[in-house]
């Protein structure tokens, strides 16, 4: 079956600076790959999603990109900003299977 | 649009205490899911349901129990619970699998003594 890993397991970047997520898989089939969004107490919230016909998504300070050969796609922010210090995860599934699979998260924290 | 609203907010149980956890989503997704999360830890798939009638198992069922009510309502029943069960539900739904995103529920903290 599909597995995730993704690293690092906490980052640290300074405000105004970019930060890089990156999460590999094992099932050349998965074709979805979303990234959540979880604040301390909060649900998670999906951020940004790229297919596999894709290989990079913007929205605004926020972008994904999709490497397929080497299964990987790492999350991208831009302009780091105190809001952006949130718990990130990654996953990753294929077309008819109904479960989502989950990455560890990623800790971001922004430093002012 | 209220999307996945889950009851109750939060719950103390005593070991071997019965509870539903009830979730509604008026998004008209066919899919919904039942997580637990550890403090500090990732999401584990409990139960899903990947369109009204039909249920599935996913990481960690044990213990529970869920029913499909109706499109809308997909609740989550601990028999009897254990300390072990100390954790945050979320319920979430999907438009079609999983190939739109999932909208969650803001999660049921519940505590098991």
């Amino acid at each position: 079956g599909e597995n995730v890993e993704q690293h690092p397991s906490t980052l640290s970047v300074q405000e105004g600076d970019s930060a890089v997520i990156k999460c590999t898989y094992s099932d050349s089939a998965s074709n979805y790959f979303p990234w959540y969004k979880q604040e301390l107490g909060k649900r998670p919230q999906l951020i940004i999603d790229i297919r596999s016909n894709v290989g990079e998504k913007k929205d605004q300070r926020i972008a994904v990109t999709l490497n397929k050969t080497a299964k990987h796609f790492s999350l991208h922010i831009t302009e780091t900003q105190p809001e952006d210090s949130a718990v990130y995860f990654c996953a990753a599934t294929r077309d008819s299977n109904y479960q989502l699979i989950w990455g560890a998260g990623t800790k971001l924290i922004i430093k002012p | 649009n209220a999307g996945v609203t889950q009851t109750p907010k939060f719950q103390v149980l005593k070991t071997g205490q019965s509870m539903t956890l009830q979730c509604a989503q008026d998004m008209n997704h066919n899919s919904m899911y039942w997580y637990r999360q550890d403090p500090g830890m990732g999401l584990r798939l409990i139960y899903y349901s990947a369109s009204e009638g039909t249920t599935d198992k996913g990481e960690v069922p044990n213990g529970y129990n869920v029913s499909r009510l109706n499109k809308r309502e997909f609740s989550l029943r601990l028999e009897s619970a254990a300390p072990s069960q100390t954790s945050v539900y979320f319920c979430a739904s999907s438009q079609t699998g999983t190939n739109y995103g999932y909208t969650f529920g803001s999660g049921t903290r519940l505590t098991v003594v």
